[in-house]
């Protein structure tokens, strides 16, 4: 299995900050990486797909860059409804393996 | 819009099986794969399978392999997933997922609302 790993686990944040999530693969997974945001109690949401492809709807603060094993998932100015987990996926290989996610809290 | 709706909240004692759905609604059933994922509390996501409503092609976790099956309704374009042999491990909330993509690449968007299964004598 494909080992996805994220840091940082936690951070806090103001509102207006640029934030950065970072993910890695445990090989390389070319640009099959996508991003999700997990709010307490609900099911994930789709962000980021193939690496760099905002999803229709999501704000363009949110931003993907990447390819390999190295990706970000960068929030260029913090919002108050941006708390959250975020889970970067990789879809390169089944089973496909998820990073253990990066809890964002706003300060 | 496209909607996944999953049936409600399953306590089942060790040893027992359950069985989730996942009714769909909103795109054409037959041309999107389904993956299902699990979320134990307070852990991570696990990818648990997939299946392709038109093929009826199946992938499988290994590690559930023996244990879990998954199906679909193409007249009620509603997904299963059974699974068997239950344990503690086992209690967690239980999602499915469409799997759209480009032809390339796979996401998954939008997801079911969760099902809670907890195990428990």
């Amino acid at each position: 299995d494909i080992q996805m790993t994220q840091s940082p686990s936690s951070l806090s944040a103001s509102v207006g900050d640029r934030v950065t999530i970072t993910c890695r693969a445990g090989q390389s997974i070319s640009s099959y990486l996508n991003w999700y945001q997990q709010k307490p109690g609900k099911a994930p949401t789709l962000l980021i797909h193939a690496a760099s492809n905002l999803q229709s709807g999501v704000p363009s603060r949110f931003r993907g860059s990447g390819s390999g094993t190295d990706f970000t998932l960068i929030i260029s100015s913090l919002q108050p409804e941006d708390y959250g987990t975020y889970f970067c996926q990789q879809s390169y290989r089944t089973p496909y393996t998820f990073g253990q996610g990066t809890k964002l809290e706003i300060k | 819009q496209i909607q996944l709706v999953q049936s409600g909240p399953e306590v089942k004692k060790p040893g027992a099986s359950v069985k989730v759905s996942c009714k769909t609604s909103g795109y054409a059933f037959s041309s999107f794969g389904l993956t299902w994922v699990r979320q134990a509390p307070g852990h991570g996501l696990e990818w648990m399978g997939w299946i392709a409503p038109k093929s009826n092609t199946k992938l499988y976790a290994q590690k559930l392999q023996d244990r879990v099956t998954l199906t679909t309704d193409t007249s009620t374009n509603t997904a299963y997933m059974e699974l068997r042999s239950l344990t503690s491990d086992d209690t967690a909330v239980y999602y499915c997922a469409r799997e759209p993509g480009d032809g390339v690449h796979n996401w998954l968007d939008p997801w079911g609302q969760g099902t809670l299964v907890t195990v428990s004598s």
